[in-house]
């Protein structure tokens, strides 16, 4: 059935040093994966996101890496910032259902 | 602000009372996603029109749920008889209406069930 898995649930890093988030997905047919970031009390905000023909996109300090083969995206932030500190959300879309399923979220503190 | 408005922000009402929600996408947008999310979770996928048309409801979107777009543009989402268990963030998103397009979430109604 639909699912994406992600982990870890909570993540606490150093300012200045890296995080990885990493999330895995059920459906073969999946072949778009966006990355939200949510500040508590705001809806969630697109920070980034990768389609299929693609395996590694950058944006800064943010990038995302993508392994069809395996069903596995993962977001890597660099130099992290306390305003990096918030809850990620990975997705996956099911063309079958023409919808986004959203995996658990990760609570990303950086610690000044 | 040109994003994705909803109204309210906050609603707090007694068990066994309707409540309606409102969502005023992004003008371009003929896709319009409503969601639900609990404390801890990521948002879970109720339902979502292409411009007027109810494409889709999950099996999360009871019978005393319902949602409508009636001009393609706005849309609101109705809970009658509300129980404790509705009680979550119910967040709209809108995109365009080519596949895999980036959806983009208003900052939800929180719903506080007494």
């Amino acid at each position: 059935g639909e699912n994406v898995e992600q982990h870890p649930s909570t993540l606490s890093v150093q300012e200045g040093d890296s995080a990885v988030i990493k999330c895995t997905y059920s459906d073969s047919a999946s072949n778009y994966f966006p990355w939200y970031k949510q500040e508590l009390g705001k809806g969630p905000q697109l920070i980034i996101d990768i389609r299929s023909n693609v395996g590694e996109k950058k944006d800064q300090r943010i990038a995302v890496t993508l392994n069809k083969t395996a069903k596995h995206f993962s977001l890597h932030i660099t130099e992290t910032q306390p305003e990096d500190s918030a809850v990620y959300f990975c997705a996956a879309s099911y063309p079958s259902y023409d919808k986004v399923i959203f995996g658990p979220g990760t609570s990303l503190s950086v610690i000044p | 602000d040109t994003g994705v408005s909803q109204d309210p922000r906050h609603k707090i009402t007694k068990r066994g009372q309707n409540v309606t929600f409102r969502c005023d996408p992004i003008s371009e947008h003929n896709r319009l996603y409503w969601y639900r999310q609990t404390l801890g979770q990521g948002p879970e996928f109720l339902t979502y029109f292409q411009n007027e048309a109810q494409l889709e409801k999950s099996r999360l979107l009871s019978d005393r749920f319902s949602a409508e777009r009636p001009k393609g543009s706005f849309s609101t989402l109705e809970i009658q008889r509300t129980e404790q268990g509705d009680s979550a963030m119910y967040l709209c998103a809108s995109s365009l209406d080519t596949s895999n397009q980036p959806q983009h979430f208003g900052d939800g109604t929180r719903l506080s069930i007494l």
